[in-house]
């Protein structure tokens, strides 16, 4: 397996523009997180899917944030409109549902910088 | 909130030295895992430990859990300029399949 691949690696975008990142998740991970990683906050938890149910979005800063994930295989985290605070790296991650004690696997991020 | 707390935030040794960091939270746990994060790049699983686990080993690496104290430390024995990399450790509540909450982890810096 390729891993989590997420797109697209850099994103430069004017305030006020659509964003959108994508995110294909290990093939059998029932689990898909969104973080969002700055210096100054660190890694925060933005939503996280079941079964392509998202089960916990408290930590979606915005309503101008939402996630989708209409199949087992691809996600989508927008922001519309987008502002220069939501400069930062986005994380997706997938983890199978073999119980709490297995390990995350993460993407390669997708660096955003809103102008 | 942030569940976990690293420190230090940053440490630099000389390659050969062990360098230990450690980590804090607030809430009981099912379990604890460290993650390394190259620059530039995403975290990759290193290590995990259970809620019953007081010591765990893999290869360089020694985890250490003491549960009484809601802490954690990651010793990386006989370091090499290639372990430079932020560590996270991440926790799991104990209620059940819930997501990774990570500290801000700590940088290392290891020098030739």
């Amino acid at each position: 397996d390729a891993g989590v691949i997420q797109s697209p690696r850099h994103e430069v975008t004017e305030m006020g523009q659509e964003v959108t990142l994508r995110c294909k998740p290990i093939s059998g991970h029932d689990y898909l997180f969104w973080y969002r990683q700055t210096m100054m906050r660190g890694l925060e938890l933005l939503i996280y899917f079941n079964n392509n149910v998202p089960i916990d979005d408290s930590g979606m800063p915005e309503d101008r944030f939402s996630a989708k994930m209409p199949n087992a295989s691809f996600s989508t985290l927008k922001i519309q409109p987008s502002e220069p605070r939501d400069s930062a790296v986005y994380f997706c991650a997938s983890r199978p549902s073999t119980g709490p004690n297995t390990e995350a696997f993460f993407g390669q991020g997708t660096r955003l910088t809103v102008v | 909130s942030q569940q976990g707390e690293e420190d230090p935030q940053a440490l630099s040794i000389q390659e050969g030295e062990n360098a230990t960091m450690n980590c804090s939270y607030k809430t009981s746990i099912n379990n604890l895992q460290w993650y390394r994060q190259n620059s530039g790049r995403g975290l990759v699983h290193l290590i995990l430990i259970r809620s019953n686990e007081r010591e765990k080993h893999s290869g360089r690496l020694r985890v250490t859990l003491d549960t009484s104290k809601k802490s954690s430390s990651l010793l990386i024995t006989a370091s090499r300029a290639a372990d430079t990399a932020s560590y996270f450790c991440a926790t799991v509540r104990n209620s059940g399949n819930t997501p990774l909450v990570f500290g801000k982890g700590t940088r290392l810096s290891v020098i030739a």
